[in-house]
């Protein structure tokens, strides 16, 4: 079964920091392209970051540049968002999302599947 | 950056209606249009892909259409299980994807 699950989540003072993790199985993950999307309370999901199969490429949303990183590693089939200088507007449920990639002749088309869990991110004092 | 603009915003409707969701991309997006759907305390499900094709296991009374800026989900005959929010996402400008706000479907 294709599975990814975040852990890392919890409650941290503003100007914190905090690591999230997403473990996958069921797939080569090796092989995708990984994203964060994070959803505020009661509102819509906002994409994060992106890291390409290989990490020789990485996104960020403006609103996190500078002060998020992601990373992975391969050979533990997981993704990591290190978050620092947190503020109370990132606090969310963060998603990690596997990209998948498919040519449809001509074209080739993406999207998010499938998606953990989420785990909660609460930044307050 | 490419906006997308859902409407409604919500929706109230009854099991066995015909609902639609339009969805509205700032600039043209060919037929890079996904819809997801979740429900609460969920992560969202993905439902439709490149604008109309259906993600195997998702029930045939959900559809999708459009190309260009306009597109919509349609949900054929609406079940319990079917009341949720419903999110459009462009994916013309990989990796920086954008969702819409949000389509809110509850029970009339």
């Amino acid at each position: 079964e294709v599975q990814l699950v975040e852990s890392g989540g919890g409650l941290v003072k503003p100007g914190g920091s905090l690591r999230l993790s997403c473990a996958a199985s069921g797939f080569t993950f090796s092989s995708y392209s990984m994203n964060w999307v994070r959803q505020a309370p009661g509102k819509g999901l906002e994409w994060v970051s992106s890291i390409s199969s290989s990490s020789s490429y990485i996104y960020y949303a403006d609103s996190v540049k500078g002060r998020f990183t992601i990373s992975r590693d391969n050979a533990k089939n997981s993704l990591y968002l290190q978050m620092n200088s947190l503020r109370a507007e990132d606090t969310a449920v963060y998603y990690c999302a596997r990209d998948l990639e498919v040519k449809i002749v001509p074209n080739s088309y993406n999207w998010f599947d499938p998606w953990g869990q989420g785990t909660l991110v609460t930044v307050s004092s | 950056d490419i906006q997308m603009t859902q409407s409604p915003s919500s929706l109230s409707a009854s099991v066995g209606d015909r609902v639609t969701i339009t969805c509205r991309a700032s600039q043209s997006i060919s037929s890079y249009l996904n819809w997801y759907q979740q429900k609460p305390g969920k992560a969202p499900k993905l439902l439709i892909y490149a604008a109309s094709s259906l993600q195997s296991g998702v029930p045939s009374r959900f559809s999708g259409s459009g190309s260009g800026t306009d597109f919509t989900l349609t949900i054929s005959s609406l079940q319990p299980e079917d009341f949720a929010t419903y999110y459009c996402q462009q994916s013309y400008s990989p990796p920086m994807y954008t969702f819409g706000q949000g389509t809110k479907l509850e029970i009339k």
